[in-house]
């Protein structure tokens, strides 16, 4: 039982380049969500998704794409990386149980170190 | 104004001390608050989870709520070396719209020096 894996761990990327992360988890858990972390800014959710072929709005939306075409897997991805993308990117996933009494905990990934130059 | 505030710190202290952290929050309807731990490099981990006011009791840890202040604590008693990491408050939303999203605190940096 892996949890949630995300590959790949670092990348080094230049100004105008795409590249794809993913998100893996073994968990079957219907939530799933990417996140960005910058020193004094904490967690900013980017995307989200309740289900297997959904995808909504984060916090921070702008410049990036995601896709969730398998339950177990949520993809984001950069079209045209900016240095504004340098941070530190997490993939997390929850059962998704709604209503009151319900844990919320959501499961994180390593990280993917991401540096734009 | 942000749902959620949280001391940045760093934080240092010696082995054995008490150690507090704290967050306050903007909105009445937070119903539940829960605390991660992240080391470093590594993803946050869920630490504790409580509901309601008053206090939760972990092992050397304590979670404590006092809705009326709008302020959450995480107490570490006798802290050790090993509890040196980034403690980050979240808040599970309370609106229906979206997927039982967490609103973090930016997260307060602890080192517990030998």
């Amino acid at each position: 039982n892996a949890g949630v894996t995300q590959t790949p761990k670092f990348r080094v990327l230049k100004t105008g380049q795409s590249m794809t992360l993913l998100c893996a988890q073994d968990m079957n858990h219907e939530y799933m969500y990417w996140y960005r972390q910058d020193p004094g800014m904490g967690l900013r959710l980017i995307h989200y998704s309740v289900g297997e072929g959904t995808t909504a709005k984060g916090e921070v939306p702008d410049g990036y794409n995601v896709s969730r075409l398998k339950k177990q897997n949520f993809l984001l991805g950069l079209e045209s990386a900016a240095p504004s993308q340098t941070s530190v990117y997490f993939c997390a996933s929850s059962k998704g149980i709604k209503g009151t009494g319900e844990r919320n905990e959501q499961f994180f990934g390593p990280g993917t170190r991401l540096t734009v130059l | 104004q942000k749902e959620v505030e949280q001391d940045p710190g760093p934080l240092s202290v010696p082995e054995g001390a008490i150690v507090s952290l704290n967050c306050t929050y903007s909105n009445s309807a937070f119903q539940y608050f829960m605390w991660y731990r992240q080391y470093s490099r590594k993803g946050p981990e869920l630490l504790m989870y409580t509901y309601s006011s008053g206090n939760k009791e972990d092992g050397r840890f304590t979670a404590q709520v006092d809705k009326s202040s709008k302020y959450i604590s995480l107490f570490i008693r006798d802290s050790q070396p090993s509890d040196s990491a980034t403690y980050l408050c979240a808040l599970p939303s309370p609106y229906q719209t979206g997927a039982n999203n967490l609103f973090f605190g930016t997260g307060t940096r602890l080192t517990v020096i030998p």
